[in-house]
């Protein structure tokens, strides 16, 4: 079952903040985030695994609160280059190796001047 | 330089042909993946492969078919069973034992007429 993100779409002003929110169903082991542009492949974010860790580079941050099985990516001062669609991947804590990710629907990010 | 490469970029194909997507990576991988994505859907997976000669089945997998005889390769093969092959297909590697980071390829789009 795919991870449900929120919300569909947003957009923003240079300098203005965002936050994108995965939530899932199942129990999870961990939860990516990717950004894609148009006609471009996915290009990896950060991974959060179990422990409720937050990680960030730049100004682009997430969390995980394992016990709502909840991540948050929080985009901060957003530049126009922040643009695209970014996608939650999950990976259940019932998969053994690598299983491969369960992608949510996208969260659309447009940053206008 | 290190990558997947997937071809071809672009194709068109007739209703109730086979067609082939190729997928190489040279990053020493062992895992292997194929996503379907589709407008306001996301990314679907339909075949992974944790080593050579072995793959799995992902959620979408009816109509497709893979092998996997070479470390390097992951071909996946659109038969005429699928009932919706008009999509953007993504190829993606990792390396690690359980999902770590995913490097895709650039994409091949199909189009049946």
């Amino acid at each position: 079952q795919q991870p449900v993100q929120s919300p569909q779409a947003v957009i923003l002003r240079e300098g203005e903040d965002a936050v994108i929110n995965c939530s899932s169903s199942k129990a999870l082991y961990s939860v990516h985030w990717y950004r894609q542009k148009h006609g471009e492949a996915p290009v990896f974010l950060m991974i959060l695994l179990k422990g409720g860790e937050q990680k960030g580079h730049d100004k682009i941050s997430a969390s995980f609160n394992e016990k709502k099985q909840q991540s948050s990516l929080y985009l901060t001062a957003s530049q126009l280059s922040y643009s695209g669609t970014y996608f939650c991947g999950t990976e259940s804590q019932s998969g053994g190796g690598a299983d491969g990710l369960t992608f949510g629907k996208g969260t659309h990010l447009i940053i206008q001047p | 330089d290190g990558g997947i490469t997937q071809s071809p970029k672009y194709l068109f194909r007739k209703e109730g042909q086979n067609v082939t997507l190729s997928c190489e990576q040279n990053l020493n991988h062992d895992a292997m993946y194929w996503y379907r994505q589709d407008p306001g859907q996301g990314l679907r997976l339909i075949y992974y492969s944790q080593i050579v000669n072995d793959f799995q089945k992902g959620d979408i997998a009816e109509g497709y078919s893979v092998s996997r005889e070479k470390k390097e390769s992951f071909p996946l093969t659109v038969t005429s069973a699928q009932k919706n092959p008009t999509a953007f297909y993504l190829c993606a590697s990792s390396p690690r034992q359980y999902t770590g980071e995913l490097f895709f390829g650039e994409g091949s789009r199909l189009t049946v007429l």
